[in-house]
Order: C-alpha cells, then sequence, then structure tokens
C-alpha cells in the first residue's frame, strides 16, 4: 500500500517570511495524484494545491508553489510570505484510486 | 452554493448505541467518502463509494456501516461493535474515484461516553 510522510511534526514560521513543508510518499505507480490540504482550527479541509504526476511543471497557486521531484518521491509545500491565516495543519496526499494522506505539519505563524 | 454538507457539528451517544452521522452533497460528484480523525493523526479511510449502490470497505471498516440509494447521500453507521467510536468523522466527495481531487464536509464530532 501507498505510504505517506510528513517527517515534521510542527514547523513555525515568522510573518513574511516562507517556509517548506516536507513531504515524500512510497509507491510502485508513475500516474497518480499529490495535494496539498489545510486543516485550520474549524478543522475544514480545504485544497491548497494539487500536482498530477505525469508534469514536470512544479504547480503554484499565488503564495503556495510545490517542488516535486518525482523520482526521489519527495513532493514539498513552500509558502511564501507567510501570513497569520496560514496558520494551520498540513496534510500531504496521495491519490492514484484512493487518498492517503500523511500524519501532518502543525504550521505555526508568529507574529 | 454547491459543497457538502455534515450533520450534526457534534453528536454524543451512549456506548452501546448505533448512531448515523449524515453528508450529503450537491456537487453531482459520483464518489464519496468517509474518513476518520484522530488527534495527532490523519485521515483513515472508513469506506468509500465510486456510485450509487456500490461502496467499498476502506482501511478500517469494522464497526462501521453504509449505504448509498442516492447519489447526493452517504450516511456513515457507527455501530456498538465499534470499540473507540470517539473521534472526527469527515465526508467528502469527488467527480470520480480516480485521480481527483477531493472536496470536504466540515465533519462530525462524535462523542460516545
Amino acid at each position: 500500500a501507498q505510504t505517506v510522510t510528513q517527517s515534521q511534526p510542527e514547523m513555525s514560521v515568522q510573518e513574511a517570511e516562507t517556509v517548506t513543508l516536507s513531504c515524500t510518499y512510497d509507491t510502485s505507480e508513475s500516474d497518480y495524484y499529490l495535494f496539498w490540504y489545510k486543516q485550520p482550527p474549524s478543522r475544514q479541509m480545504i485544497l491548497v494545491i494539487r500536482q498530477e504526476a505525469y508534469k514536470q511543471q512544479n504547480a503554484t497557486e499565488n503564495r503556495f508553489s510545490v517542488n516535486f521531484q518525482k523520482a526521489a518521491k519527495s513532493f514539498s509545500l513552500k509558502i511564501s510570505d507567510s501570513q497569520l491565516g496560514d496558520a494551520a495543519m498540513y496534510f500531504c496526499a496521495y491519490k492514484e484510486n484512493d487518498m492517503r494522506f500523511g500524519a501532518g505539519t502543525r504550521l505555526t505563524v508568529k507574529p | 452554493d454547491g459543497g457538502i454538507t455534515q450533520s450534526p457539528k457534534y453528536l454524543f451517544r451512549k456506548e452501546g448505541q448505533n448512531v448515523t452521522l449524515s453528508c450529503e452533497q450537491n456537487l453531482n460528484h459520483d464518489a464519496m467518502y468517509w474518513y476518520r480523525q484522530d488527534p495527532g493523526q490523519g485521515l483513515r479511510l472508513i469506506y468509500y463509494s465510486q456510485i450509487v449502490n456500490d461502496f467499498q470497505k476502506g482501511d478500517i471498516a469494522e464497526g462501521y456501516s453504509v449505504s448509498r440509494e442516492k447519489k447526493e447521500s452517504f450516511p456513515l453507521t457507527v455501530t456498538s461493535a465499534q470499540k473507540n467510536p470517539t473521534a472526527f468523522y469527515l465526508c467528502a466527495s469527488s467527480i470520480t474515484a480516480g485521480r481527483n481531487e477531493q472536496y470536504f464536509g466540515p465533519g462530525t464530532r462524535l462523542t460516545v461516553t
């Protein structure tokens, strides 16, 4: 079964600074999707960004971008110009048929 | 507004009682999912349904049951056989069961005492 590993249980960043959250996954497949979800204190899961494995170009969504290294099975999330509202749990997820989630990284943003 | 609704937000039950959690979507999505989230952990898949009248067990289906009689609805029943039912439950849907992103409801916090 595919596994998703987030090695950073907690991260902290100063407001307006940049932070990178790490994610690695294990799969033998070549065609799959990867996602980052944000879960604020409300516990609503919000899609942040998605990456198709067949695309070499890294996905970007405003201040959020990914560094997708397919050979290394790595999928990190970079948050630029961090804002107080970015504070949340961030989950990396892999999807081929069903979705597999990492354990999450709690991001704190310091004013 | 299109979206996924889960009700209620908080649910309390006595041990030994079955309880059903509601999940409704008006996104016209074929696939629907139920996840369980425990403190400090990611989401674990309980059941999923790719199409009406069809569903499959996820990783932790024991003690749970589902039905999918309508495209819009995918209720989850937590039975008395579930040994540790207190958790946060999230419902999600996607256009199809393929490599699409999933959209989530607001969740239901179930407490069993």
